[in-house]
């Protein structure tokens, strides 16, 4: 099993529409949480942090479930620009290394 | 203020040939990773150094090697080039180990 497993896609979502993606982490000790959305052939940028209460930023939503092992973004209102790869990051607390996902694939449609 | 810096953007090596790629952080920022990326993965965790020591190493063989400097710069030198090694390679820095980390462009090295 992979460490961090998201689904590849892609989700074809029609402008406007909400969109959520879930990712799963193997590490129960997980300590730190991130969203990264990366657009074709550019370096990945910081979308949220994902805090344990959830947390807002505009549009996007990220919530964490401890329990159940896995991370999940929202995307209210989704716009043409939206359209990205987005790559959920896990923190293993016993070592420094951020652990990637292979991320997931959005296209929006007008 | 100038956000991570990589040199050089592009790269193209013959097979058993040395390459250095040199990462410049966001001022301010102590750790520096470096990441592999190929088409339609995620980045793949090589090195992490902070405050000019190595505190992680990746599943990479020992012809990758990387080195933080006192001005927290870093370089990543890869030996002995097999096909295998084209790919994005990714520089990123943060505040300390293991918080946002930001990423540079990127160097994009071909070995043929």
């Amino acid at each position: 099993r992979k460490e961090v497993e998201q689904d590849p896609g892609p989700f074809n979502v029609p402008e406007g529409a909400t969109v959520a993606f879930n990712c799963t982490y193997s590490n129960s000790a997980s300590q730190s949480f991130f969203w990264y959305r990366q657009d074709c052939r550019k370096e990945p940028k910081l979308l949220m942090s994902v805090y344990s209460s959830g947390n807002e930023d505009g549009r996007f939503t990220a919530q964490l479930n401890r329990a159940s092992q896995y991370i999940s973004l929202l995307i209210r209102d989704s716009k043409l620009s939206d359209s990205a790869t987005y790559l959920c990051v896990v923190n293993f607390i016993s070592n420094y290394q951020l652990i990637w996902g292979a991320g997931t694939k959005l296209i929006i449609k007008p | 203020d100038a956000g991570v810096t990589q040199s050089p953007t592009h790269l193209i090596k013959t097979r058993g040939q040395h390459v250095t790629l040199r990462c410049s952080p966001i001022s301010g920022h102590k750790s520096v990773s470096w990441y592999q990326q190929v088409l339609g993965q995620g980045p793949q965790f090589i090195f992490q150094y902070y405050e000019k020591e190595e505190r992680g190493r990746g599943n990479f063989p020992d012809r990758f090697s990387a080195r933080q400097f006192p001005n927290y710069s870093s370089e990543l030198n890869v030996n002995a080039l097999l096909l295998g090694d084209s790919a994005l390679y990714l520089c990123a820095s943060s505040l300390r180990s293991a918080r946002e980390q930001y990423f540079g462009p990127g160097t994009r090295l071909t070995v043929t």
